[in-house]
């Protein structure tokens, strides 16, 4: 598969579950992020990772907690959710250069997440 | 920190018109400016794209302009087909540490037959 990979692309879960979002991508980018796009809303920057580090945490609740183990897959791992927390969850990634350089983001199909 | 913008949040316009959707971005140092076409279920993706040194940049039926000094970019399509009916979002990449994508809220067009 190319591009920017997601699974699953649909997920019910109840509050007291635990469940991951996985994103792979297949481009030789070197860095990854997690988006939250909700209902007319904009995009919502969630989690970077630049070489496997994380570099953005935009105040993000602690019941969200991301994993980069490679720079080819990220993890999202969800705890404890509210109804509030349905959305849909994006993935992208990138190759970065050195600081101020542009480069286009691709995105993943995203995972469909409600939390019940 | 970067705020973007983004008029109108929908757009219903005749096949053949043209559809412009415009953006404002707050951060002076900002340096690019994508823009993103979301169609219905979709992965949003990269349709053109503007760096801060250049004033307009076209590609077939979709141009893009930025005005630096009055912060504000805009996207124009032509001759609009019943296709190009999605969600369109700007972004803008901020000029600090991090520079990562600030996205407006998004124009939601459509093209009628």
């Amino acid at each position: 598969e190319t591009g920017v990979t997601q699974t699953p692309r649909h997920l019910v879960m109840g509050m007291t579950n635990k469940k991951s979002l996985k994103c792979e991508q297949h481009l030789g980018h070197n860095a990854m992020y997690w988006y939250k796009q909700s209902a007319k809303k904009p995009l919502e920057l969630m989690f970077v990772y630049n070489f496997k580090e994380q570099t953005e945490n935009n105040s993000v609740p602690s019941r969200f907690s991301p994993e980069c183990p490679n720079s080819s897959h990220l993890f999202l791992h969800l705890h404890t959710l509210q109804p509030e927390d349905s959305a849909l969850y994006l993935c992208a990634s990138s190759q970065e250069g050195v600081r101020g350089s542009y480069n286009e983001q691709f995105f993943g199909p995203g995972t469909r997440l409600t939390v019940l | 920190g970067e705020n973007v913008e983004q008029h109108p949040s929908t757009l219903s316009v005749q096949e053949g018109d043209s559809a412009v959707i415009k953006c404002t971005y707050s951060d002076s140092a900002s340096n690019y400016f994508p823009w993103y076409k979301q169609e219905l279920g979709k992965r949003p993706q990269l349709i053109i794209d503007i760096r801060s040194n250049v004033g307009e940049k076209k590609d077939q039926r979709i141009a893009v302009t930025l005005n630096k000094t009055a912060k504000h970019f805009s996207l124009h399509i032509t001759e609009t087909q019943p296709e190009d009916s999605a969600v369109y979002f700007c972004a803008s990449k901020g000029g600090g540490s991090q520079g990562n994508l600030i996205f407006g809220k998004g124009t939601k067009l459509s093209v009628k037959p």
